[in-house]
């Protein structure tokens, strides 16, 4: 079956803009989850959304925030870029976060 | 809320040495214990998992046990490998909702 798809791969912004990921879970799976990665960092969580509910959100300013539709698909929205947004993002696709979760390919953001 | 710390940061071992990981979580209400390996370069990948109702498991070269009671669970690595060489998480799920995720290990096998 086809994995978690993050798009897109790379995207370069500039500061105060704003910027779209999305994550296509793998069929059947209604969790989705989203990380921060910076280099040698672990996977910070942003937050998680099952069945269009986000039912927990990590410690990240406002300018973070995201969506589930009715289809599982999932999209997180930066808003305002600051220079520290740079990061590898993460989603990860499971039935609930206590099965295995499958990552997508991360997308790789660099605020300039 | 639950935490997770994951010991050590770096870990170097000789080809054919075991390796060892520890994590300790704080929340005695979680029960779902995974531990995910990544590669440089690539997403992490599920290695290995387990259950509070039991303390240990093991997939071949791999085994994880849990001590319930001092809430820690490690990883054991035997007869390591070039390709073992990674990043290891662990992660704790003290609800449905939420994995809290160990700060990651960079496992460094020398030939």
């Amino acid at each position: 079956k086809a994995g978690v798809t993050q798009t897109p791969r790379y995207l370069i912004k500039t500061r105060g803009q704003q910027v779209t990921l999305s994550c296509s879970p793998i069929s059947g799976h209604r969790s989705v989850s989203w990380y921060q990665q910076t280099p040698g960092q672990g996977l910070q969580f942003l937050f998680e959304y099952f069945s269009e509910t986000q039912r927990n959100k990590g410690n990240f300013p406002g300018r973070f925030s995201g969506r589930q539709f009715s289809n599982s698909r999932s999209e997180m929205n930066v808003s305002t870029l600051e220079l520290g947004d740079s990061a590898l993002y993460l989603c990860a696709s499971s039935f609930d976060p206590s099965t295995e979760a499958f990552f997508g390919q991360g997308t790789r953001l660099t605020v300039v | 809320g639950e935490n997770v710390e994951q010991h050590p940061s770096t870990l170097s071992v000789q080809e054919g040495d075991s390796a060892v990981i520890k994590c300790t979580y704080s929340d005695s209400a979680s029960n779902y214990f995974p531990w995910y390996k990544q590669e440089l370069g690539k997403r992490p990948q599920l290695i290995i998992d387990i259950r509070s109702n039991v303390g240990e498991k093991k997939d071949q070269r791999i085994a994880v046990t849990l001590n319930k009671t001092a809430k820690h669970f490690s990883l054991h690595i035997t007869e390591t490998q070039p390709e073992d060489s990674a990043v290891y998480f662990c992660a704790a799920s003290p609800s449905n909702y939420q994995l809290i995720w160990g700060a990651g290990t960079k496992l460094i096998i020398k030939p």
